[in-house]
C-alpha cells in the first residue's frame, strides 16, 4: 500500500525565512497531491493544490513543488510569519477510486518564532 | 452559517454507550467524507457519500461503526458500543461535487473521548 512520510519532528525557524516542509510517497506517482493547513483544535484548510504534471505551484508567498522522480513534494513559505504556525499536512491522491480520497500524511508542526 | 459544522464539539462517553455525532456540510456540497484524527496523526478516511449514497464506507474500523446521509445533506456517524480505542477527533468534510481536483471544506471536528 502507499505510504506517506512527513518529517514528525517540529520545524523551528525565525520570522523572515523561508521554511521548507517534506512529503514524501512510496510507489507509484499520485495523480495530484494536495497540502493543508490545520491549527490546533480545528479542522484542516486546503491550501494548494499541485498536479502529477506541474513541476511547481504558487500562491502569495507560498510554493510547492512535484518531483515524481524523487517521490516528493516540497512545501515552502517565504517571508514566514508568527502567524504561519500551525501543522502542515501533505495529501496525495491516486485517482485509483471514483472520488477524491485524500490520504494524509502524520503533518509537520512549524513554529515560527519573532 | 457558511462553513461545515459539527455537532457536539466534544463528547465524552462511557465504554460502551453510543454515540451519534451530526455533520452539516455547506448547502449544496454534493459530498460528504468522515475522517478519524488520533493525536499527533494526520486523518484518515472512515467513509464517502455522494448525496445519499455511501459509496466507500472502506475505512471504517469495525461494524460497529455506522454512518449515514438520508436526504443527502447531513450526516451522522454513529458509533455503537464505544471502546477507548475510539477516543479520537471525528472530522467531517464536504465537496462541492464528485469530480475531483477541488479542494474539501472540513468542520471543527468533533472530539470523542471514550472513558
Amino acid at each position: 500500500s502507499q505510504k506517506i512520510e512527513q518529517n514528525s519532528e517540529a520545524l523551528n525557524i525565525q520570522e523572515g525565512k523561508t521554511a521548507t516542509l517534506t512529503c514524501n510517497y512510496t510507489n507509484y506517482s499520485p495523480a495530484y497531491l494536495q497540502w493543508y493547513r490545520q491549527d490546533p483544535g480545528r479542522g484542516p484548510v486546503f491550501l494548494l493544490l499541485i498536479r502529477e504534471n506541474e513541476k511547481e505551484k504558487r500562491k502569495e508567498r507560498l510554493k510547492v513543488t512535484f518531483d515524481t522522480t524523487l517521490k516528493q513534494s516540497l512545501f515552502h513559505i517565504t517571508a514566514s510569519q508568527p502567524a504561519d504556525s500551525a501543522t502542515y499536512l501533505c495529501a496525495p491522491n491516486w485517482g485509483d477510486t471514483g472520488f477524491q480520497k485524500l490520504v494524509f500524511g502524520t503533518g509537520t508542526r512549524l513554529l515560527v518564532s519573532p | 452559517g457558511a462553513g461545515v459544522s459539527q455537532s457536539p464539539r466534544y463528547k465524552v462517553a462511557k465504554r460502551g454507550q453510543d454515540v451519534a455525532l451530526r455533520c452539516d456540510p455547506i448547502s449544496g456540497h454534493v459530498s460528504l467524507f468522515w475522517y478519524q484524527q488520533a493525536l499527533g496523526q494526520g486523518p484518515e478516511f472512515l467513509t464517502y457519500f455522494q448525496n445519499e449514497a455511501q459509496l466507500d464506507k472502506s475505512g471504517l474500523p469495525s461494524d460497529r461503526f455506522f454512518a449515514e446521509r438520508p436526504e443527502g445533506s447531513v450526516s451522522t456517524l454513529k458509533i455503537q458500543r464505544t471502546q477507548q480505542e475510539d477516543s479520537a477527533v471525528y472530522l467531517c468534510a464536504s465537496q462541492p461535487s464528485g469530480v475531483s481536483y477541488n479542494e474539501q471544506f472540513f468542520g471543527p471536528g468533533t472530539r470523542l473521548t471514550v472513558l
